[in-house]
């Protein structure tokens, strides 16, 4: 079946500091992966996404490349802020309209 | 433009009543989708319903769990004899066909005492 894994957290990290949240998925075919982040107090909102392999997503000065080789949607930010502060969730979608299978979630506090 | 809706947004029940949650999707959206978010399981489907075609309830955990969507808009899931367990937050989501994006709700926060 298809799964997602991705990093416990919480990560805790300084302002400025290097990010990276690893994602490794099992799935059928060729399927679309996503990160999606949930503001404190807020929905779940699409960050970004890449639909085939090698494919980079990149929103906000989060980046994402799409490995088949290795199964990975590692998230990966610069220079991250306070208001990075949220959880980040990685997903896959085998096709079409089906339902996402989201990973546990990894909660970033970032600190000033 | 609007995005889609949930009622109501907090919800407070004792264990063995029947609660109704409500979704309404993002207009001219296709597909509409519930998945539950709970401590320790992060986010589950539950169940699918795209168009006239027969819902997908593959996600379903019991048969306490139901949900319909009249009129290919608004849906309502319901969960009967509520159990603690049943305590999450339940997010709604539809999908323009073309587009492939889900758009979230903002859920409701179900609590079982």
């Amino acid at each position: 079946g298809n799964s997602v894994t991705q990093m416990e957290g919480p990560v805790t990290l300084s302002e400025e500091a290097f990010l990276t949240i690893n994602c490794t998925y099992t799935a059928t075919g060729y399927p679309s992966l996503f990160w999606y982040v949930q503001y404190p107090g807020e929905g779940l909102q699409l960050l970004l996404k890449a639909t085939k392999a090698d494919d980079k997503g990149s929103n906000k000065g989060f980046e994402a490349t799409y490995r088949k080789e290795t199964t990975s949607f590692h998230l990966e930010k610069g220079s991250v802020q306070v208001s990075d502060s949220a959880v980040y969730f990685c997903a896959l979608r085998n096709s079409g309209n089906t339902p996402l299978v989201f990973g546990k979630g990894t909660r970033l506090s970032v600190i000033a | 433009g609007a995005g889609v809706s949930q009622s109501p947004s907090n919800k407070v029940t004792e264990k063995g009543k029947d609660v109704e949650l409500r979704c309404d999707p993002i207009s001219g959206h296709t597909a509409l989708y519930w998945y539950r978010q709970s401590l320790g399981q992060g986010l589950e489907f539950l169940i699918y319903f795209q168009g006239n075609s027969a819902p997908d309830k593959s996600g379903l955990p019991s048969d306490r769990f139901s949900a319909e969507r009249t009129g290919g808009s608004v849906s309502t899931l319901t969960i009967q004899r509520t159990q603690q367990e049943d305590s999450a937050v339940y997010l709604c989501a539809s999908t323009l066909e073309v587009s492939y994006e889900q758009y979230f709700g903002p859920g409701t926060r179900l609590t079982v005492t």
